[in-house]
This record gives structure tokens, C-alpha cells and sequence, in this order.
């Protein structure tokens, strides 16, 4: 069965300190996405990599970065974690190719006070 | 870029009855078009698409249209169940960057 973990259901953070989500996937998926929702605005992306190493930026990747050493792990780094970045995080992976459906984590709430 | 409108933000609705849910794209190149669930404390999960060769898909209880024309397509539940109730997601897709355009959501109640 297909699986993608998050590292953390909930996470408290403080304005200003480096936030690590981590997300793995089981299938050998080549593509992997990071979005953030919020109630109205759906889901928005924040970046995506097809490969190893390989990122592309989305709609929304200001105060962000991501990092994939490693195929089926792919991580988002808020490098200075502000108020506004709170929200729900959710991690996708997917076949290659943009018409291949997208296997979603159950997401990480992130409340930065 | 592609923006995708989604309508109504909330819908309730009685048990057995019908829901339909519509969205509207702006890229006249997208040419894919799923939907995903979202259920409470779960990631979203792709129950239905279609592509732009065709107007119509149906699975059971749930289908959905395609006008690109208008470009608008539109998810439509029959039969509701207690067990539709979650967050309905559509999006589109060109092809061109391995990317979906989501709406931004419908919240379904079903009343039982």
C-alpha cells in the first residue's frame, strides 16, 4: 500500500528558529511537492523536485527552502520561522509526469507563536 | 499562470440528495482535471479525473463534467452519504510542469 510520512502530526515553534519538516514516501516516486493550506486559499505550492538534488520553485516559496538528498525523502526548512507561516503543511509524491496521481502525507500543523 | 475557482466554499445537504460542485480555470492549455477528498485529519486522496478528450467519467456514485469551452467542470455526488462529508479539492493541470493548480475547497456536510 502506498505510504507518505510526515515527521510530526503538531509542531509549537518560535518566531525566528529553524523549522525542519521531513517527509518520506515508500513507493520510489520521482516526483515529491511541498504545499501549505489554508482555509479558502486550498492547497498552494510551495516547491516541488523531480530528482535527486533537482527543485523547482512554486507559487509561494518566499521564506522557504527544501532539500532531497535522498529519493524518497524530501524536506521543507522555514530558516527563520515568522507568524504567518502558520499553517497545515502537506508533503506529495507522484510518478513522473504531471497527470499522474499525487499521494498525499496526513499533514503537519505548525503553530509559530 | 493557471488559477482555479472553486464553488460553493460550504454546501449541506440531506442524505440521499444530490451535491454538485464547480470550478472554473483560467489556462485554456490545462488539460487535466482530478479531484481529491480531504478527510478530517487525513491528507487529500484523488477519488476522480478526467481529461480533456472527454466530457464525462462517472464511478459509482460520482462523476464528473468537463466543458472547455466555458472551461469549467464540475463534480456532482448522488446519493449522498454521511461518509461524503470531507473537503472536495479540484484541480487542472497542462502537462508542461508536473504541477497541479488547486481550487480552494468545499466543505460537504451531509445531514443524516
Amino acid at each position: 500500500d502506498v505510504k507518505v510520512t510526515q515527521s510530526s502530526r503538531y509542531l509549537v515553534k518560535r518566531t525566528g528558529e529553524k523549522v525542519f519538516l521531513e517527509c518520506v514516501q515508500d513507493m520510489d516516486h520521482e516526483n515529491m511537492f511541498w504545499y501549505r493550506q489554508d482555509p479558502g486559499l486550498g492547497l498552494r505550492l510551495i516547491y516541488f523536485s523531480y530528482d535527486v538534488k533537482m527543485k523547482e520553485k512554486g507559487d509561494i516559496p518566499e521564506g522557504y527552502s527544501v532539500s532531497r538528498e535522498k529519493k524518497e525523502r524530501f524536506s521543507l526548512i522555514l530558516e527563520s520561522a515568522s507568524t504567518n507561516q502558520t499553517s497545515m503543511y502537506l508533503c506529495a509524491s507522484s510518478w513522473a509526469g504531471s497527470t499522474d496521481t499525487q499521494y498525499f502525507g496526513p499533514g503537519t500543523r505548525l503553530t509559530v507563536l | 499562470g493557471e488559477n482555479v475557482e472553486q464553488h460553493p466554499s460550504t454546501l449541506s445537504v440531506q442524505e440521499g440528495d444530490s451535491a454538485v460542485i464547480k470550478c472554473t480555470y483560467s489556462d485554456s492549455a490545462s488539460n487535466y482535471f482530478p479531484w481529491y477528498k480531504q478527510e478530517l485529519g487525513k491528507g487529500p486522496q484523488l477519488i476522480i479525473d478526467i481529461r480533456s478528450n472527454v466530457g464525462e467519467k462517472k464511478d459509482q456514485r460520482i462523476a464528473v463534467t468537463l466543458n472547455k469551452t466555458a472551461k469549467h467542470f464540475s463534480l456532482h455526488i448522488t446519493e449522498t452519504q454521511p461518509e461524503d462529508s470531507a473537503v472536495y479539492f479540484c484541480a487542472a493541470s497542462n502537462n508542461a510542469g508536473n504541477m497541479l493548480t488547486f481550487g480552494g475547497g468545499t466543505r460537504l456536510m451531509v445531514k443524516p
